[in-house]
Formats: structure tokens, C-alpha cells, sequence
């Protein structure tokens, strides 16, 4: 099984609005990834979440507060977002092999679409 | 520097016939992995293959296949007997051993199928 899920699927929201967005994976997988991708776009890394820790901040604006309460579920807490941040969403987990594991293959969810007004 | 280059923007193929999408890399790791991903227009990124840089054999799954050639950096995808549910955009990515939790993405080649 190779499934993530995450919801909502679609998200409007406004800019003084607080939301958040799950995702969950029964994979035991140890890495776990938010993106953001805009249309025609590839996905952009966020963060990475490796062993419930944050291991990357892609230098992402503060409006957008990841959490993993445990190794299975990640957060992504959205607040004071801007109209650009518009996007899909993706949440991907992988096995988080050790070093030399260049064959940790990452598996997306279905991404949530949000909207901000 | 361009670290995954597609430059197919756009691609056509008729139902059943094969098509191939180009992948150029450049990297200066010993070790390294290549991935191709399809992503539909519902947003999902579905991984198709993967190709390890030691793997002496072109990966397959199924209708897919990787024509991967080391001293030329290129990873291409080749689709055979297309179907019309094969339209899609087409990512192909890399990690590389020692930036082991990032993918890098191409710009993606957006795929149609035609009856």
C-alpha cells in the first residue's frame, strides 16, 4: 500500500483566516514533505520532516507553521496567508533511508487546492 | 545550472503507438537516483520508475521503461502501446546521495493522447 492522504481536498480561505491542512501516511515511512506547486509549475519544496524532526526550511515564510505530532501524520498551520499563496499542496512520505540512500522513492498525496481571497 | 532539464515542452501521441519524453541531468555525485512521476490533471503525482546510477540494466514497469545512458546524463521515459489515460504531465527528478531528502524536479512535459 502506498497511499498518503490528505485533506481537505479544497481549501478557500481569507486572508485574516487561520486553517490547516493534514496529511496522513500508514506506510512507515519516516520522512514526510510539504510542497507547493502553482499551475504549469514542478512542485517547490517547504519542509521535510525526518524522524518527527524538521531536518529543511526552505526559507518559507513564517504564515506557514508545519508540525508532526507523530511519525504517521503531518500538519501544515496556515495563517495570514497572502492571495500568492494560492496553490496545490502536496504532502509526499518516504522511507528516509541513511546516507547513500538515493533510492528513497517519495510517495504524494492528492494535494489540497487552496484558495485565498 | 540547470540540474534536471525536459525540454519537451509538449508532446502528442496516437493511441497505441510509443512515445518517449527526454531527461537530461547534470550532477558531480558518484551516486544518484533518477525518478519519472506523472501527474494527472487531478493533482496527484503518481511515481511511474526509478533508476539508481549503478543499475547496470534499464529499469521497467510494466509499460514503462527507463532508457537510461550514464556518459550522456540522460534519463528518458518511453512509454509503449499509449493509452488515452496516459495524458498527463511528466515529471522527471533526481536525488542525489548527498542531499538525500531533496528531489529536484524538471519543468515537466505535459503528454496527449489522441484517439
Amino acid at each position: 500500500d502506498t497511499e498518503v492522504t490528505q485533506t481537505p481536498k479544497h481549501l478557500v480561505m481569507g486572508m485574516t483566516n487561520k486553517k490547516s491542512l493534514k496529511c496522513e501516511q500508514h506506510m512507515g515511512h519516516r520522512a514526510m514533505y510539504w510542497y507547493k506547486q502553482k499551475a504549469k509549475k514542478p512542485p517547490e519544496l517547504m519542509f521535510v520532516y525526518s524522524y518527527e524532526k524538521l531536518s529543511i526550511n526552505e526559507s518559507v515564510p513564517s504564515r506557514f507553521s508545519p508540525e508532526c505530532p507523530n511519525s504517521s501524520l503531518l500538519n501544515l498551520h496556515l495563517h495570514a496567508l497572502q492571495p500568492e499563496d494560492s496553490a496545490l499542496y502536496l504532502c509526499a512520505s518516504s522511507q528516509a533511508l541513511a546516507a547513500g540512500g538515493d533510492t528513497d522513492t517519495q510517495y504524494f498525496g492528492p494535494g489540497t487546492r487552496l484558495t485565498v481571497l | 545550472a540547470q540540474k534536471i532539464t525536459q525540454t519537451q515542452p509538449g508532446m502528442f501521441v496516437q493511441e497505441k503507438e510509443a512515445v518517449t519524453l527526454d531527461c537530461t541531468y547534470d550532477t558531480s555525485d558518484p551516486s544518484y537516483g533518477l525518478f519519472w512521476y506523472k501527474q494527472p490533471s487531478s493533482g496527484e503525482m503518481i511515481f511511474l520508475i526509478y533508476q539508481g546510477s549503478y543499475d547496470q540494466q534499464n529499469a521497467t514497469e510494466g509499460r514503462y521503461s527507463l532508457n537510461f545512458q550514464k556518459a550522456r546524463k540522460s534519463a528518458n521515459l518511453v512509454i509503449s502501446a499509449s493509452q488515452l489515460g496516459d495524458s498527463a504531465m511528466y515529471f522527471c527528478a533526481m536525488r542525489e546521495v548527498y542531499n538525500t531528502d531533496k528531489l529536484i524536479f524538471g519543468t515537466g512535459t505535459r503528454l496527449q493522447v489522441f484517439p
